[in-house]
């Protein structure tokens, strides 16, 4: 079983909608997780950490459910610019990170 | 905005030769980590260097990969031969100084091409 699991993707959806990304992750030791967007060619960038209580920055929400070892992410009213891969990332106790193979998201006008 | 930077941004090597890759992490950032992605594929941890040693690493760091930091700002990952499979987008990562749920930074990455 891979460590860190998501949806395939792709996603193609128009501008203006809602997507929603899941990931789930294997070991129940996990202690930190994280969304990063990458960009074709480029490195991964953090767009946010996720936490128990879910999170919310602008138009991106992360919740985390560690019984159901499940992270998720939901971009509401999509930009051209959200278009990227996003990867779930988990982290252990000394902060090693294992990244899931990404979902790639493409918004169209 | 302070970041990480990697040099060089592409190197083309021949298999069996030895390459070195070279990171200048955020001044006050005391976690380092190289990771791997070969083109297509997921980001690959493989290793993790604090307080000067080794604090984890992957199957993929075998003995033919070494890290040091040299000077006290430079971080580098060395492949001693590299193989054809060497080759990948080579990216280092930094994180702040308080260890938990510190977020890691990433430079830029090096294109490593062997021949």
């Amino acid at each position: 079983r891979k460590e860190v699991e998501q949806d395939p993707g792709p996603f193609n959806v128009p501008e203006g909608a809602t997507v929603a990304f899941n990931c789930t992750y294997s070991n129940s030791a996990s202690q930190s997780f994280f969304w990063y967007r990458q960009d074709c060619r480029k490195e991964p960038k953090l767009l946010m950490s996720v936490y128990s209580s879910g999170n919310e920055d602008g138009r991106f929400t992360a919740q985390l459910n560690r019984a159901s070892q499940y992270i998720s992410l939901l971009i509401r009213d999509s930009k051209l610019s959200d278009s990227a891969t996003y990867l779930c990332v988990v982290g252990y106790n000394n902060n090693d990170m294992r990244f899931g193979a990404g979902t790639r998201l493409t918004v169209k006008p | 905005e302070p970041e990480v930077t990697q040099t060089p941004s592409h190197q083309v090597t021949q298999m069996g030769q030895e390459v070195i890759l070279r990171c200048v992490p955020i001044s006050n950032h005391l976690y380092f980590y190289w990771y791997r992605q070969i083109l297509g594929q997921k980001v690959e941890f493989l290793v993790s260097f604090y307080n000067n040693e080794i604090s984890e690493k992957s199957e993929i760091f075998d003995d033919q990969f070494s890290v040091e930091r040299p000077d006290g700002s430079n971080f580098t990952l060395k492949i001693r031969s590299t193989k054809l499979e060497d080759s990948a987008m080579y990216f280092c990562a930094t994180q702040g100084p308080t260890r938990g749920r510190g977020e890691q930074y990433f430079g830029p990455g090096t294109r490593l091409t062997v021949t």
